[in-house]
């Protein structure tokens, strides 16, 4: 079946630090692969995508590669600020399985 | 426009009591999902709706719980004979399922506490 590992952290940044939070995937097909986020008290938010094998998902700073041949979807951002202190999941859809799997989240905290 | 609503926001219940759970997706969007959110096991999917049926309910934990939804909106997730390892933020999405736009949107979750 469909897998997620992603680094568990939590991560603990200073501001303007780079970040990148590791995700890999099991899974059969072409799947779409996903960052959600989930800030204090939130509820999830998409926070990027990306559909085929080399698309690049990007929003508010942060990036991510398809990468089918390391079957990695890792997020980065350039310079991080105390307002990206959060949750990060990484997530896949497989094929005709709608349903979303997640991995464990990743607890940011970056301090000013 | 609206996003994806719950009720309640917060549960406690003592254990053995029923549970109802309920969500109100996005308008027009036809597929609806149910996640469970704990400490232990992270975001677990629990079922799926395409209208008002269920292709996939494979992530139901128990014959205790149980999900229905109406008029291809509201959706209502319900727990019997709860139990302690029941608690957990349980989440639902919704998506329109349409061509490229299947991106799913979280309403902001129920926290059961079963006592």
């Amino acid at each position: 079946g469909n897998s997620v590992t992603q680094m568990e952290g939590p991560v603990t940044l200073s501001e303007e630090a780079f970040l990148t939070i590791n995700c890999t995937y099991t899974a059969t097909g072409y799947p779409s692969l996903f960052w959600y986020v989930q800030y204090p008290g939130e509820g999830l938010q998409l926070l990027l995508k990306a559909t085929k094998a080399d698309d690049k998902g990007s929003n508010k700073g942060f990036e991510a590669t398809y990468r089918k041949e390391t079957t990695s979807f890792h997020l980065e951002k350039g310079s991080v600020q105390v307002s990206d202190s959060a949750v990060y999941f990484c997530a896949l859809r497989g094929g005709s399985n709608y349903k979303l799997t997640f991995g464990k989240g990743t607890l940011l905290t970056v301090n000013p | 426009g609206a996003g994806v609503s719950q009720s309640p926001s917060n549960k406690v219940t003592e254990k053995g009591k029923d549970v109802e759970l309920r969500c109100d997706p996005i308008s027009g969007h036809t597929a609806l999902y149910w996640y469970r959110q704990s400490l232990g096991q992270g975001l677990e999917f629990l079922i799926y709706f395409q209208g008002n049926s269920a292709p996939d309910k494979s992530g139901l934990p128990s014959d205790r719980f149980s999900a229905e939804r109406t008029g291809g909106s509201v959706s209502t997730l319900t727990i019997q004979r709860t139990q302690q390892e029941d608690s957990a933020v349980y989440l639902c999405a919704s998506s329109l399922e349409s061509g490229s736009s299947y991106e799913q949107y979280f309403g902001p979750g129920t926290r059961l506490t079963v006592t």
